[in-house]
């Protein structure tokens, strides 16, 4: 099982401004999921990206993926107090294996 | 899409004791986990229930400890054994939808041992 690396792993930032979590490997991707969970609830998958170099958006988040498909970024622009959340990346192979995750914290 | 119903949603146990926790699945899927998680914290994946046999576990987790069931396609239970305060955690049921390409959650058993 690789290691999946996640950074920063708290992010507080004031509504309105911009944000990128990080998510790398020890080793090549077979897929790639962002998740996010709120208290109390499970995860909810965001996006899944699988070709290296792709870019997905979702709204104000968009989703990259590295050319050697060993990292991922996932950006937020004008960051809102429903984005507040865990943020999670997650190897999609015959399992899901999570990375350590970002809390992120948008102040109104 | 499924939808996926843990219970209990939170119980508060005696150390030495067993808890059983149930997880249905609104339809029938071939991959169900089960997973522990602190709070604020990332998924630590306890097993891989697999219907009619045993289930797979991942390095640090025994099924002594974890006994884990799969009757059907529907239906898995996650079995906290001999309990100690080291336990209390959220442990969340998922399945993969029939496509295999999105996992779902159900919404955690929250479990305190005292």
């Amino acid at each position: 099982t690789q290691l999946l690396e996640q950074s920063p792993q708290f992010l507080s930032i004031q509504e309105g401004e911009n944000l990128t979590v990080y998510c790398n490997s020890s080793s090549v991707f077979s897929s790639l999921q962002w998740y996010r969970q709120e208290p109390g609830e499970g995860p909810v998958l965001l996006v899944t990206v699988v070709t290296g170099g792709e870019v997905k958006k979702l709204k104000r988040l968009t989703f990259q993926f590295g050319d050697a498909r060993k990292d991922s970024s996932l950006h937020i622009t004008a960051a809102q107090p429903g984005d507040t959340g865990l943020y999670l990346c997650a190897e999609y192979g015959n399992k899901l294996v999570f990375g350590a995750g970002t809390i992120l914290r948008v102040k109104s | 899409s499924a939808v996926i119903s843990q219970k209990p949603s939170r119980d508060i146990c005696q150390r030495g004791t067993s808890l059983t926790i149930q997880c249905q699945v609104d339809s029938q899927v071939t991959m169900m986990f089960w997973y522990r998680q602190q709070p604020g914290q990332s998924l630590t994946l306890i097993a891989t229930a697999n219907q009619g046999s045993e289930a797979t576990y991942e390095s640090g987790f025994v099924i002594d400890k974890f006994p884990i069931s799969r009757p059907n396609l529907t239906f898995s239970t996650l079995t906290v054994s001999n309990m100690s305060p080291e336990d209390s955690s959220i442990y969340l049921c998922s399945a993969l939808g029939h496509l295999n390409t999105e996992a779902f959650f159900g919404q955690g058993t929250r479990l305190t041992v005292v």
